[in-house]
Parts: structure tokens; C-alpha cells; sequence
């Protein structure tokens, strides 16, 4: 069976860091993407960062790109988000997302419970 | 960025009914349109993928249908594990985007 589980999430002051984690089970990392969206409190999905299965592709939304870089330890089958220069408006919950068809016809098939980020100081 | 508009935001419906969302996109995406159901607490759960097709383990009640920039997802006779909120998300293009999202709540 498919599996993430995202942790690594805190409260972190604004200007901090934060290293998010996405540890996957059931299937080789190297062979999917994965995406990361996040959902603000009381508010709809935002897509964040994605990597492609080989790795030598990523990607960012305008809202983060700069500040926020993904990574992957094949060897741990786990992808990271390192977050850094963390804003207010950065606080949510932050999924990450088993994704098939990478491409126009990609889709999120398995997604993780979340973890949360709170900025705040 | 292509932007994805659901409605109705809400709906109010009640067991055994039959409800349809509907989402436009702001361009053409062909047929690369997804729905998710987000329940309180939990992580969005895949139901439909390129826009008509049904995730595997998602009841046949669910089905999706459209292309272009018009598509619809619609519920046959609701059960109440339904009550949910529902987004469509556009895979054409980065970034990828979803509709704000329509709550449906018990009547």
C-alpha cells in the first residue's frame, strides 16, 4: 500500500527556518513525483513545490520560490522542503502528495495527514 | 496562472439527493481536471482524474464529466459520509490550481 506521512511541521518565528519531511512507503520515490500543498487555516488548497520522479526537475509556486527548496534522500525514500525566511502568511498545513502521470495529466492519488507550520512571534 | 472557479461555494442537500459543482477554468485544460473531497481534519482524497475518470475504491455514485473549460462533478443519491467540501485542481500547467472549493453540508 501507498503511504506518506509528512512531519518535521512547528511554530517558528518569522524569518526562521523550518525542514519539513515527507517519508514515503510502498513505492520507489525515484519512480513518482511528488507535489506539496498547503492549506491556510479555514482556506483552500494552494499548490507549493513539486519534483519530478527522476529528481532533476523542480518546481515552485511564485509565493515561495526563493525561500523554499525541495530535496529528496532516495536511499530514505523521503523528499524534504526546507523552508527558510518563513513569513505569517506561510502558516498552514502542508501535505505532500503521491502523484501519477507526471505531466498535464498528472494527479494526486495518495496524500499524507499533514503537518503544521505556524509562523507567529 | 489559470484560474479555477467552483460553484456553488456551498450547497445544502440531503441524503439519497443528487448534487452537481461545476467548475470553469479560465482557459482551455482539455480534460486535465481532478476532484478531491476534503474531509474535517484529513488530507484531500482523490476521486476523479482526467475529468471522467473514476479513482479506484471511490463508490460509482461519484462521476465527473466536461472539457474545455466547463466540467462538472455530480453525486447520485448522496450518502452521509458525502458531506464534504469538494475541489476541482487543473493539471495542464504549472502551477497547478484548484478551485476555492464548494462545502456541501447536510440539509
Amino acid at each position: 500500500e501507498v503511504q506518506v506521512v509528512e512531519s518535521g511541521g512547528g511554530l517558528q518565528q518569522p524569518g526562521g527556518s523550518l525542514r519539513l519531511s515527507c517519508a514515503g512507503s510502498g513505492f520507489i520515490f525515484n519512480n513518482y513525483a511528488i507535489n506539496w500543498v498547503r492549506q491556510a487555516p479555514g482556506r483552500g488548497l494552494e499548490w507549493v513545490s513539486a519534483m519530478n520522479g527522476s529528481g532533476d526537475h523542480t518546481y515552485y509556486a511564485d509565493s515561495v520560490r526563493g525561500r523554499f527548496t525541495i530535496s529528496r534522500d532516495s536511499s530514505k525514500n523521503t523528499l524534504y522542503l526546507q523552508m527558510n525566511s518563513l513569513r505569517a502568511e506561510d502558516t498552514a498545513i502542508y501535505y505532500c502528495a503521491h502523484t501519477l502521470n507526471w505531466g498535464s495529466n498528472s494527479y494526486m492519488d495518495v496524500w499524507g495527514k499533514g503537518t503544521t507550520v505556524t509562523v507567529s512571534s | 496562472d489559470i484560474q479555477m472557479t467552483q460553484s456553488p461555494s456551498s450547497l445544502s442537500a440531503s441524503v439519497g439527493d443528487r448534487v452537481t459543482i461545476t467548475c470553469r477554468a479560465s482557459q482551455s485544460i482539455s480534460y486535465y481536471l481532478n476532484w478531491y473531497q476534503q474531509k474535517p481534519g484529513k488530507g484531500p482524497n482523490l476521486l476523479i482524474y482526467g475529468a471522467s475518470s473514476l479513482q479506484s475504491g471511490v463508490p460509482p455514485r461519484f462521476s465527473g464529466s466536461g472539457s474545455g473549460t466547463d466540467f462538472t462533478l455530480t453525486i447520485n443519491s448522496l450518502q452521509p459520509e458525502d458531506f464534504a467540501i469538494y475541489y476541482c485542481q487543473q493539471s495542464i500547467t504549472l502551477p497547478i490550481t484548484f478551485g476555492q472549493g464548494t462545502r456541501l453540508d447536510i440539509k
